[in-house]
């Protein structure tokens, strides 16, 4: 099973600022990576798939980076909406055992 | 527009069964793989299984073989997850999601809770 470990577990950036989320794969899963923002009592929400292809209706500030094992998720300027939980998830063993990281909650300084 | 409906949630006593249905619309749901993904309280995402879209290739997360069974019928537009055997710690939000090429999950269902406990 390929493990996904996320860091930091929980960060604190004021609204406006850069935000770096990263995501490290137990082995490599070459592009086969999505992102998700997850606000509390609402279903996941796509962002980022292959890496680095925003979703459709992502705005320009989320982008995605990285291959192999290691990725990173950049909020550019955070808005009041972007903070939330996010999940990195790995499709490399497509058509099953996908596994997701244990999240990075992204809170208000 | 794109609407998955999950129901069929509730409280369950430890080795009870329960069978969840998720209603799909606002797209062709016979040409993509679905998945369920669960959430236990507090705690982070587990993808539990998925389907092909004619049903023919089915997987499971190791902690669910044998005790659930995921399937779909394409004329009624529907995704299934029978729940077998079930114990406390299958407790969690379930989710439903269309799967793009078999691979991410977008969209996602509001999810339906359930609870094993005595």
């Amino acid at each position: 099973e390929i493990v996904m470990t996320q860091s930091p577990a929980t960060l604190s950036v004021s609204p406006g600022e850069r935000a770096t989320l990263s995501c490290r794969a137990s082995q490599s899963v070459s592009s086969n990576l999505a992102w998700y923002q997850q606000k509390p009592g609402q279903a996941p929400r796509l962002l980022i798939y292959g890496a680095s292809t925003r979703a459709t209706g992502i705005p320009a500030r989320f982008s995605g980076s990285g291959s192999g094992t290691e990725f990173t998720l950049t909020i550019s300027s955070l808005q009041s909406e972007d903070f939330a939980v996010y999940y990195c998830q790995q499709y490399n063993n497509w058509p099953g055992l996908y596994t997701f990281g244990q999240g990075t909650k992204l809170e208000i300084k | 527009e794109v609407q998955l409906v999950e129901s069929g949630g509730g409280l369950v006593q430890p080795g009870g069964s329960l069978r969840l249905s998720c209603a799909a619309s606002g797209f062709t749901f016979s040409s993509y793989w679905m998945s369920w993904v669960r959430q236990a309280p507090g705690k982070g995402l587990e993808w539990v299984a998925n389907i092909k879209q004619d049903g023919s290739e089915k997987y499971y997360v190791d902690s669910v073989k044998g005790r659930f069974t995921i399937s779909r019928d394409n004329a009624k537009n529907s995704l299934y997850l029978q729940m077998n055997s079930l114990r406390a710690e299958d407790t969690a939000v379930y989710y439903c999601a269309t799967t793009i090429f078999g691979n991410w999950f977008d969209p996602w269902g509001q999810g339906t809770l359930v609870t094993v406990s005595s």
